[in-house]
């Protein structure tokens, strides 16, 4: 079946603007994360919801970073006036552990890339 | 905290040969541990994890870890490494008991496969 995808795959902006970063987790999967991978860094987690929970905020780095889950599916991770050091690949995951599958499948990643 | 330690930042290896990627962690419990590959420009794929029981596990591709409490490490082997094998590897820990919220990764290490 389909995995996790996500959109745009690349991005440029210039320092100050908002992005906004998609991700379409696998169907039925409950639970999705973002991760953040900085040149030479290991995948730093930023957020993660779990149904209808109230989401896991303690990686975001900044108030300048949300996210938002959609209908327990879509999500959009914002990052408003974007830094150079914003500049990362930002991976999405889902899992589904209401289903007793405790691992996470990510996607390909949008890498952004703030001038 | 939980934390995970990759020492090998890149090896090199000759087509063939045997392979062991380092990889400790610290955690106050019971982890879940992982490896994932990312080749260049593709997410994450998951090769292997440990729950509980069997301290050797197999994983796809030829690859297999051993968990050792002792020594709080999760190395990832493989006898025989072939040119596809080039990639980046990293081991993650996850809280025992859920095993899908967020993961700690380690720094990664890259492999080279020489003719």
């Amino acid at each position: 079946g389909a995995g996790v995808s996500q959109s745009p795959s690349n991005k440029v902006t210039e320092k100050g603007k908002d992005v906004e970063l998609r991700c379409d987790p696998i169907s039925g999967h409950t639970a999705l994360y973002w991760y953040r991978q900085s040149l030479g860094q290991g995948l730093e987690f930023l957020i993660y919801f779990q149904g209808n929970s109230a989401p896991d905020k303690s990686g975001l780095p900044s108030d300048r970073f949300s996210a938002e889950r959609t209908g327990g599916s879509v999500s959009t991770l914002t990052i408003q006036r974007t830094q150079q050091e914003d500049s990362a690949v930002y991976l999405c995951a889902s899992s589904a552990p209401l289903a007793g599958v405790y691992e996470q499948y990510f996607g390909p990643g949008t890498r952004l890339t703030v001038t | 905290a939980q934390s995970v330690t990759q020492p090998d930042i890149h090896i090199t290896v000759s087509e063939g040969a045997s392979l062991e990627l380092r990889c400790n962690y610290s955690y106050g419990a019971t982890p879940y541990l992982f490896w994932y590959v990312q080749s260049p420009g593709q997410g994450l794929q998951l090769l292997l994890k440990y729950f509980s029981g069997d301290t050797l596990v197999q994983g796809i591709k030829g690859f297999e870890a051993e968990f050792k409490r002792s020594q709080s490490s999760f190395n990832l082997r493989k006898p025989s490494v072939h040119w596809s094998d080039a990639a980046e590897y990293f081991c993650a820990v996850g809280p025992w008991g859920f095993g899908n919220e967020k993961l700690t990764f380690g720094t990664g290490t890259r492999l080279t496969i020489i003719p």
